[in-house]
């Protein structure tokens, strides 16, 4: 069974850096295919997606958001961590992580509960 | 940057009746394209993937169709847990990889 989990501060000022960590646990993010991505969504606001990591340590970005985004995998901890620099209070959402499955053509199959974060000082 | 449109944007229907929602991409992605619902609080999830391929476990009701730039959702018979907000997302993987939501459709009871 896969399930993910979303970790971080839930305030943070502005300017700030935002550190979130998703820990995952029923699949390795060393198997070839496999991805893990993140995606926040404003309260009564649309979803955005923001970063993908795949098994290879190939990423992408949000071309948008793509100078203040940085993602990373730690594969013996079964972790992801997506940095986001001078936070603002837009940036206040509910920031989510998924599983890419390595087969099938899927998108994001399983997400993670999400985790609230509020940008003000 | 590939761009996704859907409309409505909000629609209100009775149980029972067919339901139909169009996403847009601004230029082709081929299949790439899931559907996902999502409920207030919750996280979305997924519906279809691939255009038209029904994730395991979802109800026979809800279907895809498109390919290239003009995709549809349709629900054949609403149901009382079918009102939610629903986003279709391209996801091609290939190049530049980079991954968008629509804008999202409320189904609302009428």
């Amino acid at each position: 069974q896969i399930t993910l989990k979303e970790s971080g501060p839930t305030l943070v000022k502005p300017t700030q850096t935002l550190t979130l960590t998703c820990t995952f646990s029923g699949f390795s993010l060393s198997t070839s295919g496999v991805g893990v991505g993140w995606i926040r969504q404003p309260p009564g606001k649309a979803l955005e997606w923001l970063a993908l990591i795949y098994w290879d340590d190939d990423k992408r970005y949000s071309p948008s958001l793509k100078s203040r985004l940085t993602i990373t995998k730690d594969t013996s901890k079964n972790q992801v961590v997506l940095t986001m620099t001078n936070m603002d209070p837009v940036d206040t959402a509910t920031y989510y992580c998924a599983h890419r499955p390595p087969t099938g053509g899927k998108a994001f199959d399983i997400w993670g509960q999400g985790t609230m974060v509020t940008v003000s000082s | 940057d590939i761009q996704m449109t859907q409309s409505p944007s909000t629609l209100s229907a009775s149980v029972g009746d067919r339901v139909t929602i169009t996403c847009r991409a601004s230029q082709s992605i081929s299949s790439w394209l899931a559907w996902y619902q999502q409920k207030p609080g919750k996280a979305p999830k997924l519906l279809i993937y691939k255009a038209s391929s029904l994730e395991s476990g979802v109800p026979s009701r809800f279907s895809g169709s498109g390919s290239g730039t003009e995709f549809t959702l349709t629900i054949s018979s609403l149901q009382p847990d079918d009102f939610a907000t629903y986003y279709c997302q391209q996801y091609n993987s290939y190049s530049p990889g980079l991954w968008t939501f629509g804008q999202g459709t409320k189904v609302e009871i009428k």
